[in-house]
C-alpha cells in the first residue's frame, strides 16, 4: 500500500542554517505530494504541493522537488528562522480517492 | 479562503460522559470532512470519512458505536465520543474538501480539540 516515510526529529538547528528534512514515499500511480505545517498551538497549515514528477513547490522560503526516479520529496530551506520551529508532516494522496498519506512529523526546532 | 473552525478547542470530561465536537468550514462548502486523531508526537490517524448526508465511512479499528460522526450540511461535521474513557484523550483534528476532482481534492484543516478525559 501507500506509505509516506519521514526522518525523525527533533532536528534542532541554529538560525541561519540550511535545512533539509527528507521523506521518501512509496505509492502506484502518480500521487500529488505534500509538506504541512503545525506551528506550536495552531492547526495543520499547506505549506506547499506538487503534483507531478519533476514539480517543485515552494512557499516561505522552502521547497521541495518531486522526484519520481527516487520516490522523494525533500523539504529544504536555504536559512531557517526561529519562526520556523514546528513539526513538519510530508504526506501523499492517491490519484484514486485522494485521501491524505501521513508521515510521522519531523519536529524542527531553531535557537537563535 | 478556505476556513475550517472547531468547537471547541479543549474540553474536560468525567468518565463515561459524552463530547460533541464541531467542525464548520466557513467560507466554503464542504462535500467532504475528515476527522483525525493525533497522538503525542505520533503523525495524524484518520478515523473517519463523512461525505454530506450519508454515513460516515470508518478505518479499520475505530468504533463506530464510540465515534458518532455526523455530516448533516455542507458546512457542518460532528463527532461525538460516547462514554469517554481516559484512553480517548487526545487531539482531534477535522479537515474539510471542496470537491473530489482535481483541483479541489485539496484538504483544509480545521485546528483542533483537546479532549481530555478524567
Amino acid at each position: 500500500g501507500n506509505s509516506v516515510t519521514q526522518m525523525e526529529g527533533p532536528v534542532t538547528l541554529s538560525e541561519e542554517a540550511f535545512l533539509t528534512i527528507n521523506c521518501t514515499y512509496t505509492a502506484t500511480g502518480y500521487p500529488s505530494l505534500f509538506w504541512y505545517v503545525q506551528y506550536p498551538g495552531e492547526g495543520l497549515q499547506l505549506l506547499l504541493k506538487a503534483t507531478k514528477a519533476d514539480d517543485k513547490g515552494s512557499n516561505k522560503g522552502f521547497e521541495a522537488t518531486y522526484r519520481k526516479e527516487t520516490t522523494s520529496f525533500h523539504l529544504e530551506k536555504g536559512s531557517v528562522q526561529v519562526s520556523d520551529s514546528a513539526v513538519y508532516f510530508c504526506a501523499l494522496s492517491s490519484d484514486s480517492n485522494y485521501q491524505l498519506i501521513w508521515g510521522a512529523g519531523t519536529k524542527l526546532i531553531i535557537k537563535p | 479562503g478556505a476556513v475550517v473552525s472547531q468547537h471547541p478547542s479543549w474540553v474536560i470530561c468525567k468518565s463515561g460522559t459524552s463530547v460533541k465536537i464541531e467542525c464548520r468550514s466557513l467560507d466554503f462548502q464542504a462535500t467532504t470532512m475528515f476527522w483525525y486523531r493525533q497522538f503525542p508526537k505520533q503523525s495524524l490517524m484518520l478515523m473517519a470519512t463523512s461525505n454530506e448526508g450519508s454515513k460516515a465511512t470508518y478505518e479499520q479499528g475505530v468504533e463506530k458505536d464510540k465515534f458518532l460522526i455526523n455530516h448533516a450540511s455542507l458546512t457542518l461535521s460532528t463527532l461525538t465520543v460516547t462514554s469517554a474513557h481516559p484512553e480517548d484523550s487526545s487531539f482531534y483534528i477535522c479537515s474539510a474538501r471542496e470537491g473530489m476532482g482535481f483541483p479541489n481534492y485539496e484538504q483544509y484543516f480545521g485546528p483542533g480539540t483537546r479532549l481530555t478525559v478524567t
